[in-house]
């Protein structure tokens, strides 16, 4: 069966662009989480979602970082007016239910913002 | 903050010996779980130990869960080249999100 994907696989941009990585996860996933890892790291937690709703956005380190769900599927992460420092590889991971179930994470996107 | 460390940061090794990497944190976690992961992919589970004092092993793979659920260790018997890779630990206190540690990246040379 089809895994987490995401697209796209890398995207370059100037700093002070607009940028959006999408996720598709597992089909019947109801979560759904967006990391950051950056070169030499693990992933960090930026945001999950329970269906629709974002159940914790403590992660998202400021308000140019924004994600959405709107049918409880597919994610969408929005990064407005892009820096230097938001360079790094964006993982999305679905899993079941709920936090305690294993995750299933996707291949990434390369964001590097130039 | 939980914060987790992992060492050590790099390990080298010939195929055919064994080795241990380590998890350490001054939290305790209600559940810790042990990822691998390749270059331009995403972590894959290995394995996730919830009681203290805990051992699970997967094939060559023995994971240990300390016994006051801080710590952890991942011992692997007669590395093989398949196992190069990057080993990532990550523990989640009650009801909280899993905190992932900066990962140990194993190479095992044929």
């Amino acid at each position: 069966g089809a895994g987490v994907s995401q697209t796209p696989s890398n995207k370059v941009t100037e700093k002070g662009k607009y940028v959006e990585l999408r996720c598709d996860p597992i089909s019947g996933h109801t979560a759904l989480y967006w990391y950051r890892q950056s070169l030499g790291q693990g992933p960090e937690f930026l945001i999950y979602f329970q269906g629709t709703g974002a159940a914790d956005d403590s992660g998202l380190p400021n308000d140019r970082f924004f994600a959405v769900r709107p049918e409880g599927s597919v994610s969408t992460l929005k990064i407005q007016r892009t820096e230097r420092g938001d360079s790094a590889v964006y993982l999305c991971a679905s899993s079941l239910s709920g936090r305690r179930n294993e995750q299933y994470f996707g291949p990434g996107t390369r964001l590097t913002v130039t | 903050t939980q914060l987790l460390e992992q060492s050590p940061q790099f390990l080298s090794i010939q195929e055919g010996e064994n080795l241990t990497v380590y998890c350490n944190s001054s939290s305790v976690f209600s559940s810790l779980q042990w990822y691998r992961q390749e270059p331009g992919e995403g972590p894959v589970l290995l394995v996730t130990v919830v009681t203290g004092g805990e051992v699970k092993k997967l094939k060559r793979l023995t994971f240990q869960f300390g016994d006051a659920r801080k710590d952890s260790s991942l011992h692997i018997t007669a590395a093989q080249p398949g196992d190069t890779g990057l080993y990532l630990c990550a523990g989640a206190g009650y009801g909280q999100n899993f905190v992932f540690g900066p990962g140990t990246r194993l190479s095992v040379l044929p």
